[in-house]
């Protein structure tokens, strides 16, 4: 049963214009969660993270906002590049407990950014 | 920042062999590592998390006299695929949660591609 839910395997966005990846989780437990870049034939590259503490962390152009209650965490890349286009992953884990590394992942979000 | 490195990066087989990819953390030492599997298009699965010293543990659903797992010491971890067959092509990725890590330092390795013949 898939845990972590990526609904939409594909997001098309202008350069310089927002790009927004969704991502819902079903297991309550989950208290960390992590976003990653993955190109063709590669490892998963982190981007940013987010405590289940907080509901907004910002790095750069990324800013992930979380939605406890509504068990949804966001992904928001502004302006977009054409650099960012790739796989998107979203992944949660619990954090204080000895599973922490085991990750589970959402099925991706391809995004494709245009000039 | 910290690299983890796979071992083949690409390995073609053919049906009824051995395979062994190996992880390394090139930098720093860790004590856990975890195994993932990529089917096309799909998401990552976690196979299994490789302890340094002690035997893996494995998720529901992973064969583990199929998927051998040593971690010998606290910067190598190897995934054996035995007995090979062409369902066992995949893409293989190990990341490394580094040793007294804070929260977020856990690396990945490039993967490893896996195909059997």
């Amino acid at each position: 049963d898939q845990q972590v839910k990526q609904n939409s395997p594909s997001l098309s966005v202008q350069e310089g214009r927002i790009s927004i990846l969704n991502c819902d989780y079903t297991n309550s437990m989950f208290d960390y969660f992590l976003w990653y870049k993955k190109y063709p034939a590669e490892g998963p590259t982190f981007l940013i993270s987010i405590s289940s503490i907080k509901d907004k962390n910002e790095d750069g152009r990324f800013t992930v906002f979380l939605n406890k209650s509504a068990k949804h965490l966001s992904l928001h890349i502004v302006p977009s590049q054409p650099g960012d286009s790739a796989v998107y992953f979203c992944a949660a884990s619990v954090l204080i407990s000895d599973s922490w590394g085991k990750l589970q992942f959402g099925a991706g979000t391809q995004v494709v950014v245009t000039p | 920042g910290a690299v983890v490195s796979q071992h083949p990066s690409r390995v073609i087989c053919k049906s009824g062999t051995s395979v062994k990819i190996e992880c390394r953390s090139l930098d720093f030492q860790a004590t856990t590592m975890f195994w993932y599997r990529q089917f096309p298009k799909k998401s990552l699965m976690l196979m299994a998390t490789s302890n340094e010293g002690s035997k893996a543990t494995y998720e529901q659903g992973v064969e583990k006299d199929k998927f051998l797992i040593n971690h010998a010491s606290l910067t190598l971890s190897t995934l054996t695929v035995t007995s090979a067959h062409p369902e066992d092509s995949s893409f293989y990725i190990c990341s490394a949660l580094k040793q007294g890590a804070v929260t977020g330092e856990l690396f990945f390795g490039e993967g490893s591609r896996l195909t059997v013949l």
